[in-house]
């Protein structure tokens, strides 16, 4: 059958194209999902959120669509940039105090010029 | 504006030595959390606190421990130290609420010897 959103740990693209990384998540309880981004040596940085009362949202050059019905997230980029080389998180929750995030695996992106 | 204070950023210990990390939240949030991040891994959360007291365990060995303070820092003390403990560590903090995204520290580096 069709594999939707197969995670894959690498991605590569050129400049100016449109990236899409895919995320599944686990919990069906999991009602706040997050897109992380992470360069060497740094924390991970926030990108994008979306509750799960919406299936879209949109941010500055990204996108993120949830599908939960599948249990599945993904980010768009638009115009990817170099500067958009990263490793790339999706995270979970439930909206409670102090509630873990529970990261998914990440997703390297390399954008070459 | 104002983020989220790790120290040290690198700590070299050797094996069986104790090993305190020390993090700052970011003004007004009250909840901090403390994730694990090997080489090539997603951050592994291990604990977290919310207005001084543990909200959430993860995978957080019994030789940790961590505490949440009245000015709300927090430290995660590591006991008798394993070369497996060498990893990123970050600290994370948020408001309460449990649906804002949690901003991360740039992590400290333990490696243990």
């Amino acid at each position: 059958g069709e594999s939707v959103g197969l995670h894959l740990p690498t991605l590569s693209v050129q400049e100016g194209d449109n990236s899409i990384i895919n995320c599944a998540y686990s919990n069906s309880a999991s009602d706040y999902f997050i897109w992380y981004k992470q360069e060497s040596g740094k924390g991970p940085q926030f990108i994008i959120d979306i509750r799960s009362n919406m299936d879209k949202r949109q941010g500055q050059r990204v996108t993120v669509l949830l599908n939960k019905t599948v249990k599945h997230l993904s980010l768009q980029i638009a115009a990817t940039q170099p500067g958009d080389s990263a490793v790339y998180f999706c995270a979970e929750n439930r909206r409670q105090a102090g509630t873990a995030l529970i990261f998914g695996k990440g997703t390297t992106l390399s954008v070459s010029s | 504006a104002a983020g989220v204070i790790q120290s040290p950023r690198h700590l070299i210990k050797e094996k069986r030595e104790t090993a305190t990390l020390k993090c700052y939240p970011i003004p007004r949030h009250d909840t901090v959390y403390w994730y694990q991040q090997g080489p090539g891994q997603d951050p592994q959360f291990l604990i977290s606190f919310y207005e001084k007291m543990q909200s959430d365990k993860g995978s957080i060995p019994d030789r940790f421990s961590a505490q949440q303070f009245s000015d709300y820092h927090s430290e995660l003390n590591m006991s008798s130290l394993e070369l497996g403990d060498s990893a990123l560590y970050f600290c994370a903090s948020s408001p309460s609420g449990g649906d804002s995204p949690l901003h991360f520290g740039n992590g400290t580096r333990l490696t243990v010897t």
